[in-house]
């Protein structure tokens, strides 16, 4: 199958620094890609959706100042979250859907996420 | 209201026996997309299957089968012959408004399954 990938895997920093998580789709064109989050032991939770070259569309209560989204081109996207703090720590998937359908549906694929810890 | 409700925080079961996790949702969407998805510890999301709500036959792919029961509003994922390596987070997650790249994936609370000898 597609491969997303996402650098870093793990990152720690202190608490008011920015952090930038990178999501690459490796071997396919991505139309849209989404960057959720996940808490220990919970579901993930979807953040924001964009599509190559234009604004993200952020989930209600997401703050677009402080978790910013560029979709630079059809194989990367970023996610900055600035000032971050201690409750920000969480692990951050990000997830790349193909322009290609396999007939019945647009296939997405996850990257392996980040885990942001801020201390 | 939960779009996607998992009742089963937790289920066991022996190696080689059949389990099956529940799925319920809510959608006045006549299109939808259903999907599970494995999280192992390591985090990664790993698709599972899919049932399309128009599709008349339920899903099946490999070991896992979906049990789509669309007055019910259920879907819930059979896994035949557990293995060992099946112990892992499971998702039920719906997608909704036709199979267009914009449309979003709702998850549920997930399901961990841990397979025993």
């Amino acid at each position: 199958g597609a491969v997303v990938s996402q650098h870093p895997s793990r990152v720690i920093c202190k608490s008011g620094t920015s952090v930038k998580i990178e999501c690459r789709s490796l071997d396919f064109q991505a139309t849209t890609m989404f960057w959720y989050r996940q808490f220990p032991k919970q579901s993930l939770m979807l953040m924001a959706t964009s599509n190559e070259g234009s604004k993200a569309t952020y989930e209600q209560g997401v703050e677009k100042d402080k978790f910013l989204i560029n979709h630079a081109s059809l194989t990367l996207s970023t996610l900055t979250v600035t000032s971050a703090h201690p409750e920000d720590s969480s692990f951050y998937i990000c997830s790349a859907r193909s322009h290609r359908s396999s007939g019945r549906f647009y296939e997405q694929f996850f990257g392996p996420g980040t885990r942001l810890t801020v201390l | 209201a939960q779009k996607i409700t998992q009742t089963q925080p937790g289920m066991f079961v022996q190696e080689k026996e059949a389990v099956t996790l529940d799925c319920t949702y809510d959608t006045s969407d006549p299109s939808y997309g259903l999907f599970w998805y494995k999280q192992p510890s390591s985090g990664e999301m790993i698709f599972l299957i899919y049932q399309g709500s128009y599709d008349q036959q339920n899903a099946t792919e490999g070991r896992y089968s979906l049990n789509f029961q669309k007055a019910r509003k259920s879907a819930n994922l059979v896994i035949s012959a557990s293995q060992l390596g099946d112990s892992a987070m499971y998702f039920c997650a719906m997608r909704e408004g036709g199979t267009g790249t914009a449309s979003k994936l709702t998850f549920g609370t997930g399901t961990r399954l841990q397979v025993t000898l």
